[in-house]
């Protein structure tokens, strides 16, 4: 069985940094891309990037460039997003997905509140 | 960037009801269309990939149609599991984009 289990909420502080993770099993780690989505409060989701294990190939949407990292280690089939500093504006869920043809399969979300 | 918008945003409907949801993209795409149900609180279910091909698991009355820029989600009879909302999104190039959604609420 494909899962896709996310680190648990998170409330940090303006400036600070933080990586969340994405524990995959159940496929082959290697073979498909894995993307990250955030959906505002209330809002609609939108596209971060997206990263290929096998070697580490990269995409960003260009409104997320340098604003986050997106990372993936094939030794512990595991996916991360990470922020160098936080801005009260990245409060959100934040899921990871499997790509195949579309997002097959979602983490559960992790929810990002970032309050001074 | 490729731009999808839903039509319409809100839709009250009844139980055996037919609901038709539509989905333009700014430009052709193909068939790299998919179609998301999120309930609250819960991360959205892939409904269909491909513009009209059922994910596994999916009920038959959901069903998938179009090409290029237009495409259609159609639930045959509306059920109470499927009060919902609905997203589209294009996957024909790397830089992927939702549609707004289309929250499908009890009449």
């Amino acid at each position: 069985e494909v899962q896709l289990v996310q680190s648990g909420a998170e409330v940090k502080k303006p400036g600070e940094s933080l990586k969340i993770s994405c524990k995959t099993s159940g496929y082959t780690f290697s073979k498909n891309w894995i993307g990250w989505v955030r959906q505002l409060p209330g809002r609609g989701l939108e596209y971060m990037g997206i990263v290929f294990p096998r070697d580490s190939d990269t995409r960003y949407n260009p409104s997320f460039q340098g604003r986050v990292t997106i990372s993936a280690d094939k030794t512990v089939t595991t996916a991360y997003l990470q922020w160098d500093t936080l801005k009260a504006s990245d409060t959100a869920m934040y899921y990871c997905v499997r790509l195949s043809d579309g997002a097959d399969y979602w983490g559960q979300g992790t929810l990002v509140t970032v309050s001074s | 960037d490729i731009q999808m918008t839903q039509s319409p945003s809100t839709l009250s409907a009844s139980v055996g009801d037919r609901v038709t949801i539509s989905c333009r993209a700014s430009q052709s795409i193909g068939i790299w269309l998919a179609w998301y149900q999120q309930k609250p609180g819960k991360a959205p279910k892939l409904l269909v990939y491909k513009a009209s091909n059922l994910e596994s698991g999916v009920p038959s009355r959901f069903s998938g149609s179009g090409s290029g820029t237009e495409f259609t989600l159609t639930i045959s009879s509306l059920q109470p599991d499927d009060f919902a909302t609905y997203f589209c999104q294009q996957y024909d190039t790397f830089l992927w984009t939702f549609g707004q959604g289309t929250n499908v609420e009890i009449k």
